[in-house]
């Protein structure tokens, strides 16, 4: 089956960790993206990449990192900077297109808490 | 840049309609998107309509687009307990950021039996 991966679901971490979400799809999409999703806040852009060992900050990058090796991952570190890191972190992946709709299919979104 | 509204709340009886608005400034953008996100999962696209497009049906669903406004709204007929979830608005301008969606905060909709 097609479609996009994240793990954990549920992740603990102490204050002043980094820790790292991960992200996979087999959809053979360029772009990828992760979201910030607070109650109530709807979704924000961290970062997004559209092409293998480049990406670019979202509207919230600050205290997050990402790399993008391969085209199938983009994983994202949430580090000690990030002030507020408890959240629903969403990944989602695209085509590239300037001339048609451009679904994102998002995965199943992993929930950080950071006691 | 892009702001996207919507309200944040609509609860409706099982059966009848229910009608999520939304709206967007920006006037370029081109397509405009309609996501369902149930409790502790992605999201997931239920329809889309382009910009020179005023409405879009698809089963149960109607998008209509007053450009003019800049006014989104999508209709559920015959809603079902199934329906509940939030309920986003996006838009995309391919003008700015390729791919970049920008997000409405979101409607919950609650169907009570």
């Amino acid at each position: 089956d097609g479609g996009i991966t994240q793990s954990p679901k549920y992740l603990f971490r102490k204050e002043g960790q980094n820790v790292t979400l991960s992200c996979e799809q087999n959809l053979n999409h360029d772009a990828m993206y992760w979201y910030r999703q607070d109650p109530g806040q709807g979704l924000r852009l961290i970062y997004y990449s559209q092409i293998v060992n480049d990406f670019q900050k979202g509207d919230i990058a600050e205290g997050y990192s990402v790399s993008r090796e391969k085209k199938e991952s983009f994983p994202l570190t949430v580090t000690s900077a990030q002030k507020n890191p408890t959240a629903f972190y969403l990944c989602a992946s695209s085509i590239i297109s300037g001339s048609s709709y451009n679904e994102q299919f998002f995965g199943p979104g992993t929930r950080l808490t950071v006691l | 840049g892009e702001d996207v509204e919507q309200s944040l709340f609509l609860s409706v009886r099982e059966g009848d309609s229910s009608v999520i608005n939304c709206t967007y400034t920006d006037s370029s953008s081109t397509y405009l998107y309609w996501y369902k996100q149930e409790p502790g999962a992605g999201l997931q696209l239920l329809t889309y309509i382009f910009s020179n497009m005023d409405m879009k049906q698809d089963q149960r669903l109607t998008v209509l687009l007053n450009k003019k406004d800049k006014h989104l709204s999508l209709r559920i007929a015959d809603t079902q307990t199934g329906d509940s979830a939030i309920y986003f608005c996006a838009a995309m301008n391919y003008g700015g950021s390729q791919g970049n969606l920008i997000f409405g905060k979101g409607t919950k909709l609650s169907v009570k039996p």
